[in-house]
């Protein structure tokens, strides 16, 4: 099943912070954070790891609630280059389950 | 270090006809998934190759279907395209438990 992303759309001017939701209705193994730019391919962010600890990477970070089955991604001080389509990924573990299930997507634009 | 690489980048076709989409895995990687695009969606799992075999699909017809070689590339192939196979085709290619890396896609137009 989809996992359901918001906001669906947001704007910021540069410096000020996001948060990006990620919720599934099914108990998950990982939560995978991607942003696409118009017409490029996604890029890898960062991936969140059933009974993992939250991770980060320069003021983009990420949290995993295992109870609520929901993920948020942090932006921090934000740039003009954090704009872009944000999707998360879900990963059911279980017998020879493999894919990952992407959101709709959260349209980020930072301007200056 | 090249990273996944498709091709053709873009293809027009008409209904009815076939295509035969191509790529290359990163360097050290082993399994190939394909996803389809719509515009303005999230990717959409097609299929998952490993060992030269469908490890998994998801909900998509029969016409879908793909191969992986033994260097790991793989092709993704359509039959009697329809109008609403047009889409940006994703590959992404992955290592064990690693996490997958996309190519640019091939955009897919069906006129």
């Amino acid at each position: 099943q989809q996992p359901v992303q918001s906001p669906q759309a947001v704007i910021l001017r540069e410096g000020e912070d996001a948060v990006i939701n990620c919720s599934s209705s099914k108990a998950l193994y990982s939560v995978h954070w991607y942003r696409q730019k118009h017409g490029e391919a996604p890029v890898f962010l960062m991936i969140l790891l059933k009974g993992g600890e939250q991770k980060g990477h320069d003021k983009i970070s990420a949290s995993f609630n295992e109870k609520k089955q929901q993920s948020s991604l942090y932006l921090t001080a934000s740039q003009l280059s954090y704009s872009g389509t944000y999707f998360c990924g879900t990963e059911i573990r279980g017998g020879s389950n493999y894919k990952l299930t992407f959101g709709k997507g959260t349209l980020l634009t930072v301007n200056p | 270090d090249a990273g996944v690489t498709q091709s053709p980048t873009h293809l027009i076709k008409t209904r009815g006809q076939q295509v035969t989409l191509r790529c290359s895995p990163k360097s050290g990687h082993d399994t190939v998934s394909w996803y389809q695009q719509a515009l303005g969606q999230g990717p959409q799992f097609i299929f998952q190759y490993y060992e030269e075999e469908e490890r998994q699909r998801g909900n998509f017809p029969d016409r879908f279907s793909g191969h992986q070689f033994p260097n790991y590339s793989s092709e993704l192939n359509v039959n009697a395209l329809l109008l609403g196979d047009s889409a940006l085709y994703l590959c992404a290619s992955s290592l064990a438990d690693q996490p997958q890396h996309f190519g640019d896609g091939t955009r897919l137009s069906i006129l």
